[in-house]
């Protein structure tokens, strides 16, 4: 199968902190993973794309600085959210792909800044 | 990418057969078509993914015409559980890295 793994499921957070969220692809090796992010009532926004070894991809209007991605093994993501503040606050999905199995996606992390 | 577009949404009573229509006019001649589900607070699930005709799992078909511009979603006897929203997607074969992009999806409400 292509399992990827998004830990923590739910994070809350104080104003001024930074949040790590973890995706891992189990039972593959992904070279590239993405990341999105999901209001309330809204579709999956793609925030950018994690490329293994080399710089993060961001989509336009995404703040790099503010959402850094790292993806330092060919089975691990990460997305540190840094100064989190109250808008941040947001549901966030990586996923990543596997020849013939498509894209899988995380279960998502719900992050809540207070 | 190419631009897909879906009804907003959509009701249903358990047990009948729910057929969710995506328009996809500057599809390209590698691009797939791919139907995830989403529930509350999950990731997108894999429905099915198709290129032309007719594409059949245990949970869907799939209903692609002769020139691609649209497609079918069809879920045969809903119930409660399927009661969630419904993306269409359209990209390369899904064997590559290409990133994906999603429209507003289809919230799909079923009841008794």
């Amino acid at each position: 199968g292509a399992v990827v793994s998004q830990h923590p499921s739910r994070v809350i957070c104080k104003s001024g902190t930074s949040v790590k969220i973890e995706c891992r692809s189990l039972d593959f090796q992904a070279t590239t993973m993405f990341w999105y992010r999901q209001f309330p009532k809204q579709s999956l926004m793609l925030m950018a794309t994690s490329n293994e070894g080399s710089k993060a991809t961001y989509e336009q209007g995404v703040e790099k600085d503010k959402f850094l991605i790292n993806h330092a093994s060919l089975t691990l993501s990460t997305l540190t959210v840094t100064s989190a503040h109250p808008e941040d606050s947001s549901f966030y999905i990586c996923s990543a792909s596997r020849t013939y199995y498509g894209y899988t996606f995380g279960s998502g992390t719900r992050l809540t800044v207070v | 990418l190419a631009k897909t577009t879906q009804p907003i949404s959509m009701d249903s009573y358990e047990g009948q057969e729910v057929n969710i229509t995506c328009s996809h006019n500057n599809i390209a001649t590698n691009d797939y078509i791919t139907w995830y589900q989403q529930f509350p607070s999950q990731g997108p699930r894999f429905i099915i993914q198709g290129y032309k005709t007719k594409v059949t799992n245990e949970v869907a078909s799939l209903f692609i015409p002769a020139d691609r511009k649209s497609s079918t979603l069809s879920l045969p006897r809903v119930s409660l559980s399927d009661t969630a929203v419904y993306y269409c997607l359209v990209g390369v074969n899904t064997g590559t890295a290409s990133k994906l992009t999603f429209g507003t999806g289809t919230r799909l409400q079923v009841t008794l």
